[in-house]
């Protein structure tokens, strides 16, 4: 069964640092993968996307993220961390053609000053 | 505007109770599910659609009812509202196709006593 795995519950990073979190993924066939952001009692934003060629995926607020078939992972990087980019974060994979997501248990992430 | 709306935004519930919670899309889509956010656990789908007409069962199915009996309308149903119901509820909708971008409701907080 395919299945999405964030295996950091909780991150922290003091503000200015370098970030990465982690992905990964579990399907047989080519994978669709996302990650999402959720601040504190607010809804679901898509920050990028992968479907398809290059394997480093750039998004919105600086973030990025890398497709690594061989390591069936696709993590989120970010340079240079700011506090407001404290919230919550879901990796997910599209589950075939059906409008589907199956989500990881998502990272929750805090910036030290 | 365009999107995904569901209502109502919260919700306390007593035990047994029932109550709808409403998804509508004006967006023409196909696909439409509901998932429930739980902390530690992402967000796990209860009900998905492909079309008017036709819905299935996510991982998450118990104690919930939905139907499509038209394109933009995706209700979920609690049938007898359990404190384990407790969650905060998104639907989505997108186009048929892998590459259409998903669109997320705001989400419902419901809270059964």
């Amino acid at each position: 069964a395919q299945s999405v795995t964030q295996p950091d519950i909780h991150i922290t990073v003091s503000e200015g640092a370098s970030l990465e979190l982690r992905c990964n993924y579990s399907y047989g066939a080519t994978p669709y993968l996302f990650w999402y952001v959720q601040s504190p009692g607010q809804g679901l934003q898509l920050l990028l996307k992968y479907f398809s060629g290059d394997t480093l995926v750039q998004g919105i607020k600086g973030f990025e993220a890398e497709f690594k078939r061989s390591q069936s992972s696709f993590n989120l990087r970010k340079p240079s961390v700011h506090w407001s980019d404290a919230a919550e974060y879901f990796c997910a994979a599209y589950h075939g053609n059906t409008g589907k997501l199956i989500f990881g248990q998502g990272t929750t992430l805090q910036v030290k000053p | 505007n365009a999107g995904v709306t569901q209502t109502p935004k919260f919700q306390v519930l007593k035990t047994g109770q029932s109550m709808t919670l409403q998804c509508a899309q004006d967006m023409n889509h196909e696909y439409m599910s509901w998932y429930r956010q739980d902390p530690g656990m992402g967000l796990r789908l209860i009900h998905y659609s492909v079309g008017a007409g036709i819905t299935d069962q996510g991982e998450v199915p118990n104690g919930y009812n939905v139907s499509r009996s038209t394109t933009e309308d995706f209700p979920l149903r609690l049938l007898s509202a359990a404190p384990s119901q407790t969650s905060v509820y998104f639907c989505a909708s997108s186009s048929k196709g892998l590459l259409n971008t998903i669109y997320f409701g705001e989400g419902s907080w419901l809270t059964v006593v």
